[in-house]
């Protein structure tokens, strides 16, 4: 069974910092892992996916990168703003796909 | 436009009145998945379909069954509410392979008093 951890579970950062959010996964084979936002009461919006074959992804100030043989994927927020305050989901797509349980973001103004 | 749609979106119910909660996609996927969310837990798998007539039980099965006789619809049924079913819904649809995103529908919200 396809165990996801994410930490730290909350993150509390000046504006400006860069963050850095973990991803863990205990099977290797996968297809995909893919990196979601979710505001408090609200649905999940993609933010990257990176491909099992793939090392990183970047869109603008998000970077991710995969390692599949350590089972570790990290989130990098580049000088992060007050909107990037949310809780930040990792998806391992092993067909099941297994979430981990979250890191809460707050970015201090 | 892509999506998965849910319903109801918010909803209370009583103990033991059977309920079905909707998902619909429009992008002919074949894997289909149901999820709860709760406070501390993060989001738990339910039940998937890899396919039409193909289901198979997530990590907290108990309590719900799901059906998957068209493509593009995959019903949640709570068949006997009870109170430890109130949660946050969510289900999701990506095409199979690899590189392909999951689409998630809005959530549900269900209160069973």
């Amino acid at each position: 069974k396809q165990e996801v951890t994410q930490i730290p579970a909350a993150l509390s950062v000046p504006e400006g910092e860069n963050l850095v959010l973990n991803c863990s996964f205990t099977d290797s084979a996968i297809y995909n892992l893919q990196w979601f936002r979710q505001d408090p009461g609200k649905g999940l919006t993609s933010l990257l996916l990176i491909q099992s074959s793939q090392r990183e992804q970047t869109s603008g100030r998000l970077n991710a990168s995969l390692d599949k043989s350590s089972g570790r994927s990290t989130l990098y927020i580049a000088a992060s703003q007050p909107g990037d305050s949310a809780t930040y989901l990792c998806a391992v797509d092993d067909y099941k796909l297994s979430f981990g349980a979250g890191t809460t973001v707050t970015v201090r103004a | 436009e892509a999506q998965v749609t849910q319903n109801p979106r918010y909803l209370i119910t009583v103990t033991g009145k059977k309920l079905t909660v909707t998902c619909s996609q429009n992008m002919n996927h074949e894997y289909m998945s149901w999820y709860r969310q709760d406070p501390g837990l993060g989001l738990r798998q339910i039940y998937y379909s890899m396919n039409v007539e193909v289901t198979d039980k997530g990590d907290v099965p108990e309590g719900y069954k799901v059906s998957r006789k068209e493509k593009r619809n995959f019903p949640l049924i709570l068949e006997s509410p009870s109170p430890n079913q109130t949660s946050l819904y969510f289900c999701a649809s990506r095409a199979t392979g690899s590189g392909n995103t999951i689409y998630f529908g809005e959530g549900s919200w269900l209160t069973v008093v």
